[in-house]
């Protein structure tokens, strides 16, 4: 069966820090994997989506990035942390980009900035 | 561009009772599915249901079932018996090229 992990699962950074969020998909070859993040009370905003190694889509410009060094490693990064970069990342993946195609979520990231 | 709205933010609902969440969505595709997600305070997303666009019948898995209405553009979810466990934030979710959230329902169950 497929799993996902995110690590950590709590972070605490200041402002102006570097970050490094990993995902990583078992049980499956060449998923799509997908970044999402929830601020407080919010729904999920798409930051980024992978179809395959090194191919990156952004949908929200910011200071953050993702970089997919393997086939089933997804990293969420950023040079320097904002205090609006708070929040709960969570790490998604799916068979396809398809309509037929559930994304199963990883057990996720909260982030804190001070 | 499609767009999914949960117009109900917080809900409640008796223990063993039946509560219904609503969302709507607009869209101008035709191949699309819908979905809800459950995110109890562990905060992991788990799906719950999910029902396919093309099909008239509507899903139900044990006591979570969903009342689709296509030329409506609406996608209730209907939870019986409702349980301690059910507690948690509820996000309909919208699939056609990429997936779109509402912005989630949060049920209280009282016991």
């Amino acid at each position: 069966s497929q799993t996902i992990h995110q690590w950590p699962a709590t972070l605490v950074q200041p402002v102006g820090s570097p970050l490094s969020l990993e995902c990583t998909v078992e049980g499956t070859s060449n998923p799509n994997l997908y970044w999402y993040r929830q601020a407080a009370g919010r729904g999920l905003q798409l930051l980024f989506y992978s179809v395959g190694i090194g191919q990156i889509s952004s949908e929200v410009p910011q200071n953050l990035s993702a970089s997919r060094p393997q086939d089933r490693q997804f990293i969420l990064s950023s040079k320097k942390l904002l205090l609006s970069d708070s929040g709960f990342y969570l790490c998604a993946w799916s068979r396809g980009l398809g309509s037929t195609d559930t994304q199963y979520f990883g057990p996720g990231t909260r982030l804190t900035v001070l | 561009a499609q767009t999914v709205t949960q117009s109900q933010p917080e809900m409640s609902v008796q223990e063993a009772e039946t509560v219904t969440l609503s969302c709507t969505y607009d869209t101008s595709e035709s191949d699309y599915y819908l979905f809800w997600y459950k995110q109890p305070p562990s905060r992991q997303m788990i799906l719950v249901i999910r029902q396919e666009a093309y099909k008239q019948q509507n899903a139900t898995e044990n006591r979570f079932s969903v009342n689709f209405q296509k030329a409506a553009k609406s996608f209730s979810l209907k939870i019986s018996d409702s349980q301690l466990g059910d507690a948690a934030m509820y996000f309909c979710a919208y699939r056609g090229n990429q997936f779109y959230f509402g912005t989630g329902t949060s049920l209280t169950v009282i016991p």
